[in-house]
């Protein structure tokens, strides 16, 4: 069965940087794509980027492009999200949820998501 | 952008309602309208994908409807297990976008 498991919980203070991973299994890797996908306590689901499982061709939201990076390791099926220069409003449950490689698309699996805490 | 509008943004329903959710586009994405349902403290789940396609495994009481830029999600006969907030998601361009969400809570 297809499985996406993150890392665990992570505190960090402003200005750190979050590296989270999201190990898939159940599929063959690179037929896929994955996208990063937060949600802050309360709030509503907001799109952070997506990345090739097949060639990780990345696309990134606009809001992010300047201090998120995605990439892949295809051995170990596993996508990394590094989001940079963090601050409070950063705070959010960062999930993984896999889609389409080669288009915009929906997303039928989802990971369990990562809360990442950003306080001083 | 394509910003996804969601109605209302909350409701209150019994068991063995009918109830629907509205979501309209910003401008026309043909039937590239996703619909999750998402439970407190848990990643969200899919129902539907190109407006109206189930995903395996989700009860047919579930259906969704629409092209363009106004669309639907039906639940009928409402189940104690539907009550969750439901959010609508575009896929028809970069960047993707959701809905503000839903939430639907018993009566």
């Amino acid at each position: 069965q297809v499985q996406l498991v993150q890392s665990g919980p992570e505190v960090k203070k402003p200005g750190a940087s979050v590296k989270v991973s999201c190990k898939a299994s159940g599929y063959t890797f690179t037929n896929y794509g994955i996208s990063w996908v937060r949600q802050a306590p309360g709030q509503g689901l907001e799109w952070m980027g997506w990345i090739s499982g097949f060639n990780a061709n990345t696309n990134y939201a606009q809001k992010f492009e300047d201090r998120v990076i995605m990439t892949t390791d295809t051995p170990t099926s596993t996508v990394y999200m590094e989001l940079g220069s963090l601050r409070s409003d950063d705070t959010a449950v960062y999930y993984c949820a896999r889609g389409a490689d080669s288009s915009s698309s929906d997303f039928d699996y989802w990971g369990q998501g990562t809360l990442v805490s950003v306080s001083s | 952008d394509i910003q996804m509008t969601q109605s209302p943004s909350s409701l209150s329903a019994s068991v063995g309602d009918t109830v629907t959710i509205t979501c309209r586009a910003s401008q026309g994405i043909s039937s590239w309208l996703a619909w999750y349902q998402q439970k407190p403290g848990k990643a969200p789940k899919s129902l539907i994908y190109d407006t109206s396609t189930l995903q395996s495994g989700v009860p047919s009481r579930f259906s969704g409807s629409g092209f363009g830029t106004d669309f639907t999600l039906t639940i009928s006969n409402l189940q104690p297990e539907d009550f969750a907030t439901y959010y609508c998601q575009q896929y028809n361009s970069y960047p993707l976008t959701f809905g503000g969400g839903t939430k639907v809570e018993i009566k």
